[in-house]
């Protein structure tokens, strides 16, 4: 059956820092990659979508990576700050009707 | 602009009681979505729809049902609360299926004791 692994359940980084957030599946041939944010007490907010043949996409401070051969998406976020403290999550898609979701990187950005 | 609205946001039930978690979104959205979301585990599909009238399973859909007489209203029904159904639920909304973002409400915190 497919699995979606995030790296950690929880990481802690300084301010100023980039964050890496990983993402790993396997059973499973996504061609798409969605990155949600999630706050404590609200519904996860779409932040990206990378496609299987792009190897990286950007949007201001944020940047992720889709390896279809690792079976891997990272997640970074540059020059983090305190607001940045959040709950990430990984979704992969295919064309069907899988609508799955990883179990979420809780990420502490301390200043 | 709403988006996507659920009631109520807190709510705690007897064993064996009923009841209806509301989900509505103005944004003419045809996908629509429940999922719950316990510590630790992530968020897991209980039904999903199409469009108005269709309706589909998903990973974890036994104690509940749903219906979707409008395009913009999707409720989820639970007929003989149970312990285990102690959950936080989000409904989402999304265009189509596929890779379109899906937005959700901030969830129905149900304790069942």
């Amino acid at each position: 059956s497919q699995k979606i692994e995030q790296n950690s359940e929880a990481l802690n980084i300084q301010e100023g820092k980039t964050a890496t957030l990983t993402c790993n599946y396997t059973n499973y041939s996504p061609a798409y990659l969605q990155w949600y944010r999630q706050d404590p007490g609200r519904g996860p907010v779409f932040l990206l979508l990378i496609r299987e043949n792009e190897k990286e996409k950007r949007k201001e401070r944020l940047k992720v990576t889709f390896d279809t051969t690792l079976k891997q998406s990272l997640f970074h976020i540059t020059a983090s700050q305190p607001a940045d403290s959040a709950t990430y999550l990984c979704a992969p898609r295919d064309y069907g009707q899988n609508f799955v979701f990883g179990p979420g990187t809780r990420l502490s950005v301390l200043p | 602009n709403a988006g996507v609205t659920q009631t109520p946001k807190f709510r705690i039930l007897k064993i064996g009681q009923s009841m209806t978690l509301q989900c509505a979104q103005d944004m003419n959205h045809n996908y629509m979505y429940w999922y719950r979301q316990d510590p630790g585990m992530g968020l897991k599909l209980i039904y999903y729809s199409v469009g108005a009238g269709i309706t589909d399973k998903g990973e974890v859909p036994n104690g509940y049902n749903v219906s979707r007489s409008t395009t913009e209203d999707f409720p989820l029904r639970l007929e003989l609360a149970a312990p285990s159904q102690t959950s936080v639920y989000f409904c989402a909304s999304s265009p189509t299926g596929g890779n379109q973002p899906q937005h959700f409400g901030d969830g129905t915190r149900l304790s069942i004791l």
